[in-house]
């Protein structure tokens, strides 16, 4: 059975600074990755994903999220953050076999940017 | 307008009452969701149906129960609400046609009370 393991509910970054946020796998096959973001009062919306091939993924605002099979990871980084990023940050997994593709959604890290 | 829409955005109820989340979709997908977010828990799936006549159970169904009235409607219905439904519901879409992984969709939520 496939999981998703955030370790930090909630992680606080000074604005312009770094931030990392966590997120570690486990699966018996191989996987898709994904970030979904939820801004204040909204829906998830997809941040990026990984399929397959390079294992730098690149996603919307500036974001970019790193495969690591050895380590079972996909950790999620911003190299400065804005106060707009300010949301909670959902990492997911799901199985590429058959036809359901099930997707597994962690617990979340809620990025509070301090200005 | 939303690609997908979801009513009541918030309702408030009482313990033993019947509460249907609607959901409607414009995306022409195929496939809907329903999921519920409570907090330090995140995403659980209650149903998900992949046509009007092929629905089917998540980890969290009892209690609830779907109707696909159309390809674009899906509707989540608590038949006698309880206090332990509070949270936060959210309606999906996918689809199947699209090769690669199971990019979901999502509405703004249903923001359920039970009191």
């Amino acid at each position: 059975a496939q999981s998703v393991t955030q370790l930090d509910s909630q992680v606080p970054v000074f604005e312009e600074a770094p931030v990392e946020l966590r997120c570690n796998y486990s699966s018996s096959v191989s996987v898709y990755l994904f970030w979904y973001v939820q801004y204040p009062n909204q829906g998830l919306q997809l941040l990026l994903k990984y399929l397959s091939g390079s294992t730098l993924v690149k996603g919307i605002n500036g974001f970019e999220a790193e495969f690591n099979k050895s380590q079972t990871s996909f950790h999620l980084r911003k190299p400065s953050v804005h106060i707009s990023d300010t949301a909670e940050y959902f990492c997911a997994v799901s199985d590429p076999a058959g036809g359901y593709q099930k997707v597994t959604f962690g617990t979340g890290t809620k990025l509070q940017v301090i200005p | 307008d939303a690609d997908v829409t979801q009513t009541p955005r918030n309702r408030i109820t009482k313990t033993g009452k019947r509460i249907m989340l609607e959901c409607s979709q414009t995306k022409g997908h195929d496939r809907m969701y329903w999921y519920r977010q409570d907090p330090g828990l995140g995403l659980r799936l209650i149903y998900y149906s992949f046509d009007v006549k092929d629905i089917n159970k998540g980890e969290i169904s009892d209690g609830y129960s779907v109707s696909r009235q159309a390809q674009a409607k899906f509707s989540l219905s608590l038949e006698s609400a309880i206090p332990n439904q509070t949270a936060l519901y959210f309606c999906a879409t996918s689809d199947k046609r699209v090769s690669g992984a199971n990019v979901l969709t999502f509405g703004a939520g249903s923001r359920l009370t039970v009191l």
